[in-house]
Protein backbone atom coordinates (compact mmCIF):
# COMPACT_ATOMS: atom_id res chain seq x y z
CA UNK A 1 0.00 0.00 0.00
CA UNK A 2 0.87 3.60 -0.26
CA UNK A 3 3.48 4.67 2.37
CA UNK A 4 3.69 8.28 3.92
CA UNK A 5 6.53 8.92 6.01
CA UNK A 6 6.29 11.14 8.75
CA UNK A 7 10.18 13.23 10.33
CA UNK A 8 10.80 13.73 12.54
CA UNK A 9 9.07 10.71 15.35
CA UNK A 10 9.83 13.20 17.96
CA UNK A 11 10.93 16.59 18.84
CA UNK A 12 11.99 18.33 22.36
CA UNK A 13 12.13 22.23 21.84
CA UNK A 14 12.36 25.24 24.44
CA UNK A 15 9.11 27.40 24.66
CA UNK A 16 9.20 30.34 22.18
CA UNK A 17 10.64 28.31 19.20
CA UNK A 18 9.91 27.12 15.67
CA UNK A 19 9.49 23.44 14.54
CA UNK A 20 9.09 22.44 11.50
CA UNK A 21 7.10 18.49 10.60
CA UNK A 22 7.25 17.17 7.32
CA UNK A 23 4.67 14.59 5.32
CA UNK A 24 5.88 12.78 2.99
CA UNK A 25 3.93 10.68 0.03
CA UNK A 26 6.70 8.13 -0.65
CA UNK A 27 5.15 6.28 -3.41
CA UNK A 28 2.07 8.18 -5.05
CA UNK A 29 1.36 11.80 -5.57
CA UNK A 30 -0.77 13.56 -3.38
CA UNK A 31 -2.61 16.29 -4.41
CA UNK A 32 -4.76 16.53 -1.02
CA UNK A 33 -2.69 16.25 3.00
CA UNK A 34 -4.53 16.13 6.03
CA UNK A 35 -2.72 17.31 9.20
CA UNK A 36 -4.59 16.28 12.33
CA UNK A 37 -3.73 16.87 16.08
CA UNK A 38 -3.92 13.93 18.62
CA UNK A 39 -5.34 15.10 22.33
CA UNK A 40 -4.31 12.44 25.46
CA UNK A 41 -7.11 11.22 25.27
CA UNK A 42 -7.38 10.07 21.68
CA UNK A 43 -9.30 12.16 19.62
CA UNK A 44 -8.44 12.87 16.46
CA UNK A 45 -8.68 16.73 15.59
CA UNK A 46 -8.50 17.91 11.87
CA UNK A 47 -6.40 21.08 12.03
CA UNK A 48 -6.22 21.78 8.44
CA UNK A 49 -6.50 20.54 4.77
CA UNK A 50 -2.91 20.85 2.62
CA UNK A 51 -3.76 21.81 -0.85
CA UNK A 52 -0.58 21.43 -2.87
CA UNK A 53 -0.01 24.85 -4.86
CA UNK A 54 -2.38 26.57 -2.69
CA UNK A 55 -3.29 28.27 0.43
CA UNK A 56 -4.06 25.37 3.29
CA UNK A 57 -7.72 25.37 4.33
CA UNK A 58 -8.17 25.59 8.39
CA UNK A 59 -10.55 24.28 10.80
CA UNK A 60 -12.20 26.54 12.87
CA UNK A 61 -10.42 27.29 15.74
CA UNK A 62 -7.31 26.22 14.07
CA UNK A 63 -4.57 29.83 14.03
CA UNK A 64 -3.39 29.61 10.94
CA UNK A 65 -0.73 32.43 11.92
CA UNK A 66 0.59 29.54 14.71
CA UNK A 67 0.54 26.49 12.47
CA UNK A 68 1.75 27.77 9.16
CA UNK A 69 1.12 24.51 6.26
CA UNK A 70 3.18 24.51 2.86
CA UNK A 71 2.49 22.18 0.31
CA UNK A 72 4.86 23.08 -2.16
CA UNK A 73 5.15 19.81 -4.52
CA UNK A 74 2.82 16.64 -4.77
CA UNK A 75 4.86 14.51 -2.43
CA UNK A 76 5.82 17.14 0.33
CA UNK A 77 3.37 18.86 3.34
CA UNK A 78 5.08 20.36 6.22
CA UNK A 79 3.64 21.54 9.45
CA UNK A 80 5.99 24.76 11.30
CA UNK A 81 4.61 25.40 14.95
CA UNK A 82 5.51 29.16 15.26
CA UNK A 83 6.56 30.42 18.71
CA UNK A 84 5.45 27.19 20.70
CA UNK A 85 4.46 27.16 23.61
CA UNK A 86 3.78 24.11 26.34
CA UNK A 87 -0.29 24.14 25.21
CA UNK A 88 1.66 22.79 21.71
CA UNK A 89 2.77 20.10 23.18
CA UNK A 90 0.70 17.34 21.09
CA UNK A 91 1.33 14.38 18.73
CA UNK A 92 0.75 15.59 15.53
CA UNK A 93 -0.30 13.27 11.98
CA UNK A 94 0.10 14.07 8.79
CA UNK A 95 -2.26 11.95 6.44
CA UNK A 96 -2.64 11.83 2.27
CA UNK A 97 -5.47 10.78 0.15
CA UNK A 98 -4.35 9.00 -3.12
CA UNK A 99 -6.39 8.85 -6.03
CA UNK A 100 -8.42 5.77 -5.30
CA UNK A 101 -10.99 7.81 -2.65
CA UNK A 102 -12.09 4.51 -1.48
CA UNK A 103 -8.59 3.82 0.37
CA UNK A 104 -9.55 6.84 2.36
CA UNK A 105 -6.46 8.59 3.66
CA UNK A 106 -3.14 6.80 4.46
CA UNK A 107 -1.44 8.07 7.53
CA UNK A 108 2.37 8.96 8.62
CA UNK A 109 3.79 7.66 12.37
CA UNK A 110 3.07 10.98 14.00
CA UNK A 111 5.45 13.67 15.86
CA UNK A 112 5.28 13.88 19.33
CA UNK A 113 6.01 17.52 20.15
CA UNK A 114 7.13 18.45 23.39
CA UNK A 115 7.87 21.94 24.04
CA UNK A 116 9.59 22.65 27.42
CA UNK B 1 -22.69 19.25 10.67
CA UNK B 2 -20.64 16.60 11.06
CA UNK B 3 -19.93 13.84 14.02
CA UNK B 4 -18.58 11.03 14.53
CA UNK B 5 -19.32 9.11 17.63
CA UNK B 6 -17.76 5.62 19.51
CA UNK B 7 -17.83 4.80 22.73
CA UNK B 8 -14.32 5.34 24.52
CA UNK B 9 -13.43 1.75 25.61
CA UNK B 10 -14.08 -2.06 25.66
CA UNK B 11 -12.52 -5.19 27.05
CA UNK B 12 -13.15 -8.68 25.99
CA UNK B 13 -11.60 -11.73 26.47
CA UNK B 14 -8.88 -13.46 24.48
CA UNK B 15 -10.62 -15.10 21.64
CA UNK B 16 -14.04 -13.95 21.99
CA UNK B 17 -15.18 -11.71 19.30
CA UNK B 18 -15.33 -7.42 19.75
CA UNK B 19 -17.73 -5.52 18.65
CA UNK B 20 -17.01 -1.81 18.02
CA UNK B 21 -20.15 0.39 16.96
CA UNK B 22 -19.92 4.06 15.97
CA UNK B 23 -22.49 6.42 14.99
CA UNK B 24 -22.32 9.41 12.34
CA UNK B 25 -24.60 12.07 11.24
CA UNK B 26 -23.06 13.22 7.93
CA UNK B 27 -26.11 11.59 5.46
CA UNK B 28 -24.09 12.30 2.59
CA UNK B 29 -20.78 10.17 3.51
CA UNK B 30 -19.86 8.07 0.56
CA UNK B 31 -17.10 5.75 2.66
CA UNK B 32 -16.91 4.79 6.10
CA UNK B 33 -13.63 3.52 7.52
CA UNK B 34 -12.06 1.61 10.23
CA UNK B 35 -8.68 2.47 11.05
CA UNK B 36 -6.46 1.23 14.28
CA UNK B 37 -3.91 3.12 15.82
CA UNK B 38 -1.11 1.06 18.23
CA UNK B 39 0.61 2.96 20.76
CA UNK B 40 2.57 5.95 19.19
CA UNK B 41 1.84 5.11 15.77
CA UNK B 42 0.23 6.83 13.00
CA UNK B 43 -3.25 5.53 11.75
CA UNK B 44 -3.52 1.72 9.71
CA UNK B 45 -6.51 1.45 7.64
CA UNK B 46 -7.98 -1.58 8.27
CA UNK B 47 -11.11 -1.62 5.88
CA UNK B 48 -13.77 1.02 4.69
CA UNK B 49 -17.14 0.22 3.26
CA UNK B 50 -19.10 2.50 0.54
CA UNK B 51 -22.57 3.70 1.79
CA UNK B 52 -24.50 1.45 -0.47
CA UNK B 53 -23.62 -1.89 1.26
CA UNK B 54 -24.47 -3.56 4.27
CA UNK B 55 -21.73 -5.63 4.69
CA UNK B 56 -18.64 -6.36 4.55
CA UNK B 57 -16.51 -9.19 5.44
CA UNK B 58 -12.40 -9.47 5.35
CA UNK B 59 -11.14 -12.41 7.04
CA UNK B 60 -11.71 -11.78 10.93
CA UNK B 61 -13.01 -8.10 10.24
CA UNK B 62 -16.84 -7.90 9.26
CA UNK B 63 -18.27 -4.39 8.90
CA UNK B 64 -21.80 -3.79 8.82
CA UNK B 65 -23.79 -0.38 8.35
CA UNK B 66 -27.15 0.11 8.70
CA UNK B 67 -27.31 3.60 6.53
CA UNK B 68 -31.00 4.41 7.85
CA UNK B 69 -30.12 4.78 11.69
CA UNK B 70 -26.25 5.76 10.95
CA UNK B 71 -24.58 2.96 12.31
CA UNK B 72 -21.47 1.04 11.59
CA UNK B 73 -20.07 -1.87 13.60
CA UNK B 74 -17.01 -3.38 13.71
CA UNK B 75 -16.72 -7.12 14.33
CA UNK B 76 -13.54 -8.78 14.82
CA UNK B 77 -13.55 -12.73 15.30
CA UNK B 78 -11.11 -14.42 17.62
CA UNK B 79 -9.86 -11.90 19.05
CA UNK B 80 -6.07 -12.18 20.00
CA UNK B 81 -3.37 -9.61 22.20
CA UNK B 82 -2.34 -8.11 19.05
CA UNK B 83 -5.69 -6.51 18.28
CA UNK B 84 -5.59 -4.15 21.08
CA UNK B 85 -5.22 -0.75 20.07
CA UNK B 86 -7.59 2.26 19.77
CA UNK B 87 -9.68 1.75 16.88
CA UNK B 88 -11.28 4.95 14.97
CA UNK B 89 -14.68 5.28 12.67
CA UNK B 90 -14.16 7.53 10.09
CA UNK B 91 -16.70 8.90 7.15
CA UNK B 92 -15.78 10.91 4.05
CA UNK B 93 -17.19 12.01 0.73
CA UNK B 94 -16.25 10.76 -2.39
CA UNK B 95 -13.33 12.71 -3.73
CA UNK B 96 -10.02 12.42 -2.91
CA UNK B 97 -10.24 16.02 -1.71
CA UNK B 98 -12.30 15.29 1.08
CA UNK B 99 -11.38 15.65 4.46
CA UNK B 100 -12.21 12.38 6.57
CA UNK B 101 -13.78 13.11 10.14
CA UNK B 102 -13.09 10.88 12.61
CA UNK B 103 -14.67 9.57 15.60
CA UNK B 104 -12.92 10.02 19.39
CA UNK B 105 -11.50 6.20 18.82
CA UNK B 106 -12.27 3.12 21.26
CA UNK B 107 -9.45 1.60 23.00
CA UNK B 108 -10.21 -2.00 22.77
CA UNK B 109 -8.07 -4.13 25.48
CA UNK B 110 -8.23 -7.95 26.34
CA UNK B 111 -8.13 -10.17 29.16
CA UNK B 112 -6.30 -13.00 29.63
Amino acid sequence: GAVVSQHPSWVICKSGTSVKIECRSLDFQATTMFWYRQFPKQSLMLMATSNEGSKATYEQGVEKDKFLINHASLTLSTLTVTSAHPEDSSFYICSARDWDSRLGAFFGQGTRLTVV
Amino acid sequence: GEDVEQSLFLSVREGDSSVINCTYTDSSSTYLYWYKQEPGAGLQLLTYIFSNMDMKQDQRLTVLLNKKDKHLSLRIADTQTGDSAIYFCAESMGDSASKIIFGSGTRLSIRP
